[in-house]
């Protein structure tokens, strides 16, 4: 598609329960970017991937935080044991060559964790 | 850690009038990029600079880049009120992340 597609739109998760976010990145973009936006205002990276393979993990809280990007299908961010300071807006956007060409955002899946 | 911090942080204007924002870092970034976020939106790019002193225009605002690539800002003349919006600066090292800004929420009043 000509968007970055992510699903849920919302997502209301008891604190302890999982959660999980998707995005289908914009076809022939390779690049694919999980951002945290809080407190509406500040963005963190969390983990880019190049096709299925990790490329930048340096923002991932990997003890509950885990994300893929398989082939044919939409990328996916875990959350196991959602915590209350989680809740956030979660972006993804993707790229065709990140230095080059600019990051598509989505428009973000709202996660509330209760 | 490195810090893009942006200011205002805030900022409440009437329509016609103008307004900078500010974007600084300590760090020299390869190129920086801004972007406007709407309420239940992602963020959009309004444009990239690369090179140290580049000034780029887009109608009513006009883009710069210091010449030392560390800081940048963002001047809006005649604001209206479609410019309301959360701006963010993003800054690159040459890598894939962008390292985003802490943000200005501009509201414009008719």
């Amino acid at each position: 598609g000509e968007e970055v597609a992510q699903t849920p739109k919302h997502l209301v998760r008891g604190e302890g329960q999982k959660a999980k976010l998707y995005c289908a990145p914009i076809k022939g973009h390779s690049y694919v970017f999980w951002y945290q936006q809080v407190l509406k205002n500040e963005f963190k990276f969390l983990i880019s991937f190049q096709n299925e393979n990790v490329f930048d993990e340096t923002g991932m809280p990997k003890e509950r935080f885990s994300a893929k990007c398989l082939p044919n299908s939409p990328c996916s961010l875990e959350i196991q044991a959602t915590k209350l300071e989680d809740s956030a807006v979660y972006f993804c956007a993707s790229s065709q060559a990140p230095e080059e060409s600019p990051l598509h955002f989505g428009n973000g899946t709202r996660l509330t964790v209760t | 850690t490195q810090l893009l911090e942006q200011s205002p942080q805030f900022l409440s204007i009437q329509e016609g009038e103008n307004l900078t924002v500010y974007c600084n870092s300590s760090s020299v970034f390869s190129s920086l990029q801004w972007y406007r976020q709407e309420p239940g939106e992602g963020p959009v790019l309004l444009v990239t600079v690369v090179t140290g002193g580049e000034v780029k225009k887009l109608k009513r605002l006009t883009f710069q880049f210091g010449d030392a690539r560390k800081d940048s800002s963002l001047h809006i003349t005649a604001a209206q009120p479609g410019d309301t919006g959360l701006y963010l600066c993003a800054g690159s090292y040459n890598t894939d992340k962008l390292i985003f800004g802490t943000g200005t929420r501009l509201q414009v009043f008719p």
